[in-house]
């Protein structure tokens, strides 16, 4: 278990209105990492943190904004939720102790319905 | 830029039997390879990991993965599939990135079925 907690667990939102995600870990580590999960795609990196308030982009980061104020805490922020952003996000965690193997360690999952 | 390309959308196999997932993978250095299984409505669980030395790894649950340079492949293997093996299975490759962060780019995934 590696301590990590998303919330909420589900939502349902309509198009349009803003949403945030929350990525909570209990070990401190320095990376964090959200990707969202669709059918036929695996997983796509949107955003990811390298310690606080250090991001950059992923691969998928169009429409998403991230913030990290606190080690603990990773948001993803929809702005403008579209249907399109309907997905099952995961966040990940990584270790970045010396000797540490560069292992991903992933959330539960929040699944997003835009309607 | 790096890709995975896993062939096999769907696997059909009996309990008993052996499996293979295939995963190749394109990157221009060496690769950092990764194997993780998701139960259904579940989290990625890491089945193992490849990064430099022996190519034969070994996993949990009784998996092992070969990585074979000159073929730009990280086959998945198991000798004997139980009933609880059935889910999906992705393969990802990890490349350096800002702060040096670890991007990992997966492939689509292969699900498996297991008949008793």
């Amino acid at each position: 278990d590696a301590g990590i907690t998303q919330s909420p667990r589900h939502k349902v939102t309509e198009t349009g209105t803003p949403v945030t995600l929350r990525c909570h870990q209990t070990e401190n580590h320095r990376y964090m990492y959200w990707y969202r999960q669709d059918p036929g795609h695996g997983l796509r990196l949107i955003h990811y943190s390298y310690g606080v308030k250090d991001t950059d982009k992923g691969e998928v980061s169009d429409g998403y904004s991230v913030s990290r104020s606190k080690t603990e805490d990773f948001l993803l922020t929809l702005e403008s939720a579209t249907s399109s952003q309907t997905s099952v996000y995961f966040c990940a965690i990584r270790p970045g102790t010396a000797g540490s193997t560069d292992t991903q360690y992933f959330g539960p999952g929040t699944r997003l319905t835009v309607l | 830029a790096q890709s995975v390309t896993q062939p096999d959308i769907h696997i059909t196999v009996s309990e008993g039997a052996s499996l293979e997932l295939r995963c190749n993978y394109s990157y221009g250095a060496t690769p950092y390879l990764f194997w993780y299984v998701q139960s259904p409505g579940q989290g990625l669980q890491l089945l193992l990991k490849y990064f430099s030395g022996d190519t034969l790894v070994q996993g949990i649950k009784g998996f092992e993965a070969e990585f074979k340079r000159s073929q730009s492949s990280f086959n998945l293997r198991k000798p004997s599939v139980h009933w609880s093996d059935a889910a999906e299975y992705f393969c990802a490759v990890g490349k350096i990135s800002s702060g040096s962060a670890r991007q990992l780019t997966f492939g689509s995934g292969t699900q498996l079925t297991v008949l008793p």
